[in-house]
C-alpha cells in the first residue's frame, strides 16, 4: 500500500484559493490517488479522484506531475464551511484493496 | 451517486453490553465493506475488511472475538461491539467499495460506553 505524506495543518483566508499538496513516492501504475473530506463527526466525503494529470470538477482541481509521485489538491476561492480535514490516499482502482488513511491535513479557513 | 448509510448515528450503553452497527449500500451492491475506527483529533484506523459470505479480515491488533463482524448480505453489513467497556468509546464508521469506483463512506457512528 502506498504511504502519503501531507502537511498536518494548513491556514487560510475567506476567499483564497488553497493548496494541499500530498507525495506518494511508491505509487503504483495501477494507483489512483483520492481526496476526501471530513467535517467534525461525520464521515469523509469523496472530493475528487484523478489518475495523472489534472482533473476538475465542481468542487476542486487536482493537479498530478508526470511522475505521480505527489498531488495538489486545489480549492477555489475557500469559505468557512471548507474549514476540515483533508485525506489524501492512492488505491488500487480496479478491486477491494483496503484504504489505509494517513494523518490528513486539518485546514483552518479564517474569516 | 453511492449512499451508504450507518445506524445508529449516536449509542450510549453500559460497560458490559453488546452493541450492533449496521452498514447498508443503499443504491448499490457491495461485495466488500470495511470498518474504521476514530479517536478524537486522530485519523481513520482500519479495523477490518468485511466480505460478502464470509469471514471478515481483521487488522493486527483487532480483537475478532470483541468485534464481531457479519456481512450476510451484498447490502448489510454489521459491526458488534461485544462486551463493550469506556476505552471502546469511539467514532466507528463503516465505507463500501463498488468495483472501479471511489470508496463511500457512512456518517459513523458515535459509541460512548458508560
Amino acid at each position: 500500500l502506498a504511504k502519503t505524506t501531507q502537511p498536518i495543518s494548513m491556514d487560510s483566508y475567506e476567499g483564497q484559493e488553497v493548496n494541499i499538496t500530498c507525495s506518494h513516492n511508491n505509487i503504483a501504475t495501477n494507483d489512483y490517488i483520492t481526496w476526501y473530506q471530513q467535517f467534525p463527526s461525520q464521515g469523509p466525503r469523496f472530493i475528487i479522484q484523478g489518475y495523472k494529470t489534472k482533473v476538475t470538477n465542481e468542487v476542486a482541481s487536482l493537479f498530478i506531475p508526470a511522475d505521480r509521485k505527489s498531488s495538489t489538491l486545489s480549492l477555489p476561492r475557500v469559505s468557512l464551511s471548507d474549514t476540515a480535514v483533508y485525506y489524501c490516499l492512492v488505491r488500487y482502482n480496479f478491486g477491494n484493496e483496503k484504504l489505509t488513511f494517513g494523518t490528513g491535513t486539518r485546514l483552518t479557513i479564517i474569516p | 451517486g453511492a449512499v451508504v448509510s450507518q445506524h445508529p448515528s449516536w449509542v450510549i450503553c453500559k460497560s458490559g453490553t453488546s452493541v450492533k452497527i449496521e452498514c447498508r449500500s443503499l443504491d448499490f451492491q457491495a461485495t466488500t465493506m470495511f470498518w474504521y475506527r476514530q479517536f478524537p483529533k486522530q485519523s481513520l484506523m482500519l479495523m477490518a475488511t468485511s466480505n460478502e459470505g464470509s469471514k471478515a479480515t481483521y487488522e493486527q491488533g483487532v480483537e475478532k472475538d470483541k468485534f464481531l463482524i457479519n456481512h450476510a448480505s451484498l447490502t448489510l453489513s454489521t459491526l458488534t461491539v461485544t462486551s463493550a467497556h469506556p476505552e471502546d468509546s469511539s467514532f466507528y464508521i463503516c465505507s463500501a467499495s463498488i468495483h472501479n469506483s471511489p470508496l463511500h463512506f457512512g456518517n459513523g457512528t458515535r459509541l460512548t460506553v458508560t
